[in-house]
């Protein structure tokens, strides 16, 4: 079956630490993107790629970074310059010509200890 | 800068109720719009997608409409049903930016 596949699902990292969040998608869909959602807010957009080697900076990019070596894979690391990391984090794809339909993986959760 | 609101934050009803909920956006200029669900830790699963040219889109028990000129959205589930139980998030697309802007969700329970 096709779909977008995050990992882990949990993970914890002290402070200080890079953590690196894995996502993977089979739809052949040339556009990743990834987003942070925090209790009560709305999704917001860190990262965003529309072709392979090739990324741009969200409303939320300070902290993070990201790679887009293969289409089929579009890694996010939180970096210990993030200063609020704690949130669910949701990678997602589309066909093409943002914004098309998107579709998401399950998400990761981080928890700095 | 475009605004997304989705009101009531929370709602609770019977089952078997037909009910709507309501996103609304502040800048008409937009290129779709699009209704997701939301289960509990898990990530978003795409309900239905309205162009800017539609007023309308219907999936089974779901239809959601759109009127661009009033900022409005709405997502009605017919014969609602406890498995409907989850929270309603709606998106807009920007026209000419790469992004879509969320709103903060409605959490609907539906009571058996």
């Amino acid at each position: 079956d096709g779909g977008i596949t995050q990992s882990p699902k949990y993970l914890f990292r002290k402070e200080g630490q890079n953590v690196t969040l894995s996502c993977e998608q089979n739809l052949n869909h040339d556009a990743m993107y990834w987003y942070r959602q925090d209790p009560g807010q709305g999704l917001r957009l860190i990262y965003y790629s529309q072709i392979v080697n090739d990324f741009q900076k969200g409303d939320i990019a300070e902290g993070y970074s990201v790679s887009r070596e293969k289409k089929e894979s579009f890694p996010l690391t939180v970096t210990s310059a993030q200063k609020n990391p704690t949130a669910f984090y949701l990678c997602a794809s589309s066909i093409a010509g943002f914004p098309g339909e998107l579709f998401f993986g399950e998400g990761s959760r981080l928890t700095v200890l | 800068k475009q605004e997304v609101t989705q009101i009531p934050a929370a709602l609770s009803v019977p089952e078997g109720e037909n009910l709507v909920l309501n996103c609304s956006f502040t800048d008409s200029a937009i290129y779709n719009l699009q209704w997701f669900r939301q289960d509990p830790g898990k990530g978003l699963t795409s309900l239905l997608l309205i162009q800017s040219s539609q007023r309308e889109q219907t999936s089974g028990r779901l239809n959601a409409s759109l009127d661009k000129s009033s900022g409005r959205s709405t997502l009605y589930i017919a014969a609602s049903q406890p498995g409907d139980s989850a929270t309603y998030l709606c998106a807009v697309g920007i026209q000419g930016a790469q992004k879509l802007v969320f709103g903060q969700g409605t959490r609907l329970t539906i009571n058996p």
